[in-house]
């Protein structure tokens, strides 16, 4: 069964303190990976696709990297316009459906 | 241009009622999906409609919710004998083709009480 699993729940930062947020999953067949972020009373807003492993994307403060296993998110010097929900997501080859994870809630203090 | 739009952006409704909730995609995308999300939980896959037809409704709880694309654009969800269990934010998602990136709207907060 696709799952995706994302650590940590939460994640409180100061601004300006780098850290990564880890996507874990398994899939039959991996057609892309996902990153969205989601505001609260808001839908989730895409960031990025990933779709074979060594692959990386950055936008702004945000860099993406894929493993077979995993994905991280990685941070760098965070504002507190960042804070947010992050959610991962896989596409398998057998469906056009996402899988999502629980997300990780990250809180940036100014 | 633009996004997702779905309507209303919040329905309350007692239990044992019908509703529906209607999704407009982007312009264009012949992909529409349906998801479910509950408190502090990432969003549950419902239905997956390419053009007109229903191409994935492996999601849908039971034979209370349906789901129609009549168009191939405007989707309307619908929701027969609503429970509580059914409160959740229902958000709606369009591709272009389907294999590509899905693009969210702003979701409807449905209330059961």
């Amino acid at each position: 069964e696709d799952q995706v699993t994302q650590s940590p729940e939460a994640l409180r930062l100061q601004e300006g303190e780098s850290s990564s947020l880890n996507c874990s999953y398994t899939v039959s067949g991996l057609r892309g990976l996902f990153w969205y972020r989601q505001d609260p009373g808001k839908g989730p807003e895409f960031l990025f696709t990933l779709y074979s492993a060594g692959e990386e994307k950055e936008k702004e403060r945000l860099k993406a990297t894929l493993t077979k296993k995993e994905s991280f998110l990685h941070i760098t010097a965070p504002k507190p316009e960042d804070s947010a929900t992050y959610l991962c997501a896989v596409q398998g080859t057998s469906s056009y459906k996402l899988i999502f994870g629980s997300g990780t809630r990250l809180l940036v203090r100014p | 241009g633009a996004g997702v739009s779905q309507t209303p952006s919040n329905k309350v409704t007692e239990k044992g009622k019908y509703v529906e909730l209607r999704c407009d995609p982007i312009s264009g995308h012949t992909a529409l999906y349906w998801y479910r999300q509950s408190l502090g939980q990432g969003p549950e896959f419902l239905i997956y409609f390419q053009g007109t037809g229903a191409a994935d409704d492996s999601g849908l709880p039971n034979d209370r919710f349906f789901a129609v694309r009549p168009e191939g654009s405007v989707s309307t969800l619908k929701i027969q004998r609503t429970e509580r269990g059914d409160s959740a934010v229902y958000l709606c998602a369009s591709s272009l083709l389907g294999v590509d990136t899905q693009y969210f709207g702003p979701g409807t907060r449905l209330t059961v009480l």
